[in-house]
């Protein structure tokens, strides 16, 4: 059984960098069948995609975030990370990691959703 | 970048009625589409992928519909569980995006 667990510091000065990891079980990162991302959901507000990155290494950012946004994978410790600079109080919310899939199928190609997530961390940005 | 605009934005209902949820692209998306279920204080859970698969262990009276930029959900009998958020969200072009959401309340 595929778990995720996010961790890292709940609170964070303004202009300084969030950062937060995921420690993937149950399955390797490098599995190429499947890819890996962040999302994030402020207090009693919607969801909001911040990026995904390929077992290759290729990323793909939100682009109202993408020049404070770096997605990583750590192979040696089968680990997801999440950096962005320059934080505010507007960056306060819950930060969720999760696996998606997606390729070839019966019907030609298909999405298979974001199946696995993490329980998901609190990150407070406050001076 | 593709919006989703969920609608109703609420959805007042009872137990074992029917509930459709709309969501609609701002361009075509195929049938790249998901469907999440968010109860309060828990992670979203995958209901529903490629606009009408249901997902693993998911309850037969969730089903999806829609392709291009219209899509749909339905419960066809509510149970008490199913009062929560649902969320749609595209894979069809980058970057991903969410639409807005949906409470289904009682």
């Amino acid at each position: 059984q595929v778990q995720l667990q996010e961790s890292g510091p709940g609170l964070v000065k303004p202009s300084e960098t969030l950062s937060l990891s995921c420690t993937v079980s149950g399955d390797s990162i490098s599995n190429r069948v499947y890819y890996w991302g962040w999302i994030r959901q402020p207090p009693g507000k919607g969801l909001e995609w911040i990026g995904s990155i390929y077992p290759s290494g290729t990323t793909y950012y939100n682009p109202s975030l993408k020049s404070r946004v770096t997605v990583s994978l750590d192979t040696s410790t089968n680990t997801l990370s999440l950096r962005l600079s320059s934080v505010a109080a507007t960056d306060t919310a819950v930060y969720y990691c999760a696996r998606a899939r997606e390729g070839p199928s019966p019907t030609g190609y298909s999405y298979y959703g974001m199946d696995v997530w993490g329980q998901g961390t609190m990150v407070t940005v406050s001076s | 970048e593709t919006v989703l605009t969920q609608y109703p934005a609420t959805l007042s209902l009872s137990p074992g009625e029917r509930a459709s949820l709309s969501c609609k692209a701002s361009q075509s998306i195929t049938t790249y589409l998901a469907w999440y279920q968010q109860k309060p204080g828990q992670a979203p859970r995958l209901l529903i992928y490629d606009a009408s698969n249901r997902a693993t262990d998911i309850p037969a009276r969730f089903s999806g519909s829609g392709s291009g930029t219209d899509f749909t959900l339905t419960i066809s009998s509510l149970e008490p569980e199913d009062f929560a958020v649902y969320y749609c969200q595209q894979r069809g072009t980058w970057p991903l995006t969410f639409g807005g959401g949906t409470r289904v309340e009682i």
